[in-house]
């Protein structure tokens, strides 16, 4: 079935440093991605839908500059939250959409940064 | 805006046990809702999607239940096992982009 590949899975880094997540479609084509972020205990906030070839658009609250998206090819968007700070410690979540799968969208298996 | 709300936010119930899970919805016109398991520091596992035009889903022992007009949906689970211990989402999708709109979750504890 259809996969989404999200890489790192774990990171840990010290203030100041910028970090990129992958989100990759393995075996489909993702015109539309979504970029997710869940703090302890409480449920996925929306922060940006990313569409290939086109400046994502961020919910209200998310700072573009702060968080880049970049989705360059139908199978990769990334996410590089830049000069990361500790109250950027969360756990990430990218989701593509498949128009032609069982399911709308497919998750991938998240992002943990902890921001020392 | 459409707001999700998922009652209990957390349920402990002895094995062997059927229980239901509530998820209620502001805004009936939605695309489908979804059902999902997050297991702690994991990312998500699709358990049942119901279209709009769809009244249930059933996959084993979960079934699905979903009510527009009243903006409604249930997960019934089925003679409860330890391992069915999870947080379980649910998620409205509102347009054609299906970007979803997220419950705060039930936190399931099933005791051996």
């Amino acid at each position: 079935g259809a996969v989404v590949s999200q890489h790192p899975s774990w990171v840990i880094c010290k203030s100041g440093t910028s970090v990129k997540i992958e989100c990759r479609s393995l075996d489909f084509q993702a015109t539309t991605m979504f970029w997710y972020r869940q703090f302890p205990k409480q449920s996925l906030m929306l922060m940006a839908t990313s569409n290939e070839g086109s400046k994502a658009t961020y919910e209200q609250g998310v700072e573009k500059d702060k968080f880049l998206i970049n989705h360059a090819s139908l199978t990769l968007s990334t996410l590089t939250v830049t000069s990361a700070h500790p109250e950027d410690s969360s756990f990430y979540i990218c989701s593509a959409r498949d128009p032609v799968g069982r399911r709308p969208q497919h998750f991938g298996d998240g992002t943990r940064l902890s921001i020392l | 805006k459409q707001e999700v709300t998922q009652i209990p936010a957390a349920l402990s119930v002895p094995e062997g046990e059927n229980l239901v899970l509530n998820c209620s919805f502001t805004d009936s016109a939605i695309y489908n809702l979804q059902w999902f398991r997050q297991d702690p520091g994991k990312g998500l596992t699709s358990l049942l999607l119901i279209q709009s035009s769809q009244r249930e889903q059933t996959s084993g022992r979960l079934n699905a239940s979903l009510d527009k007009s009243s903006g409604r949906s249930t997960l019934y689970i089925a003679a409860s096992q330890p391992g069915d211990s999870a947080t379980y989402l649910c998620a409205v999708g509102t347009d054609s982009n299906y970007q979803l709109i997220w419950g705060a979750g039930t936190k399931l504890i099933i005791k051996p």
